[in-house]
């Protein structure tokens, strides 16, 4: 199976200020068909989880255009340029290239 | 509205079973693979199964297989997962979510849940 290991598992931020989450996976999420399954997920507390990210980089309808995601091969990262209130919750990264499907621990955000 | 509702959950026995559905409306329900995800208290989310568009491709987490069945009917928009020889840690919430191809099989749309709870 495809181990997922985020960094941090907290990150305390202040209002207005960046975030970056970092994401590495144990094998390179390239398939076959030259596609990197690699998407970025947030749960806000009491909620289902929202995609945010999908294929490493795009940003799935309807969300600000603060997220930004990147990386190849076994390394990603999701950015928020300017931290929201609304932005709290566990953000999770998660790969669909090979199953079993696996999940990053989740990164708390929180604020300062 | 593009919406998943889970419903089936609830208080069970150990060795026990389930039958949760999820129903679909406002997409091609018929024309998109959907999974499980749950998420045990406090936990982290884990898949559990996946089913195909078309039923012809099935996978399950090595922790379900051989207890749990995926299965779907796309005449009723609703996917459903029989749980049989439940444990204790099989209690979480469980979501379903529809995955979409072009989004490379990015979870696109997730239910509200439904809780399982497996406890003498």
């Amino acid at each position: 199976d495809i181990v997922m290991t985020q960094t941090p598992l907290s990150s305390p931020v202040t209002l207005g200020q960046p975030a970056s989450i970092s994401c590495r996976s144990s094998q390179s999420l390239e398939h076959s068909d030259g596609n990197t399954y690699l998407s970025w997920l947030q749960q806000r507390p009491g909620q289902p989880p929202r995609l945010l990210i999908y294929k490493i980089s795009n940003r799935f309808s309807g969300v600000p255009d603060r997220f930004s995601g990147s990386g190849a091969g076994t390394d990603f990262t999701l950015k928020i340029s300017r931290v929201e209130a609304e932005d709290v919750g566990i953000y999770y990264c998660m790969q669909a290239t090979q199953i079993p499907y696996t999940f990053g621990q989740g990164t708390k955000l929180e604020i300062k | 509205e593009v919406q998943l509702v889970e419903s089936g959950g609830g208080l069970v026995k150990p060795g026990g079973s389930l039958r949760l559905s999820c129903a679909a409306s406002g997409f091609t329900f018929s024309s998109y693979s959907l999974s499980w995800v749950r998420q045990a208290p406090g936990k982290g989310l884990e898949w559990v199964s996946y089913i195909s568009s078309g039923s012809s491709y099935i996978y399950y987490a090595d922790s379900v297989k051989g207890r749990f069945t995926i299965s779907r009917d796309n005449a009723q928009k609703s996917v459903y997962l029989q749980m049989n020889s439940l444990r204790a840690e099989d209690t979480a919430v469980y979501y379903c979510a529809s995955e979409d191809l072009e989004k490379g099989n990015a979870f696109d749309i997730w239910g509200q849940g439904t809780m399982v709870t497996v406890s003498s």
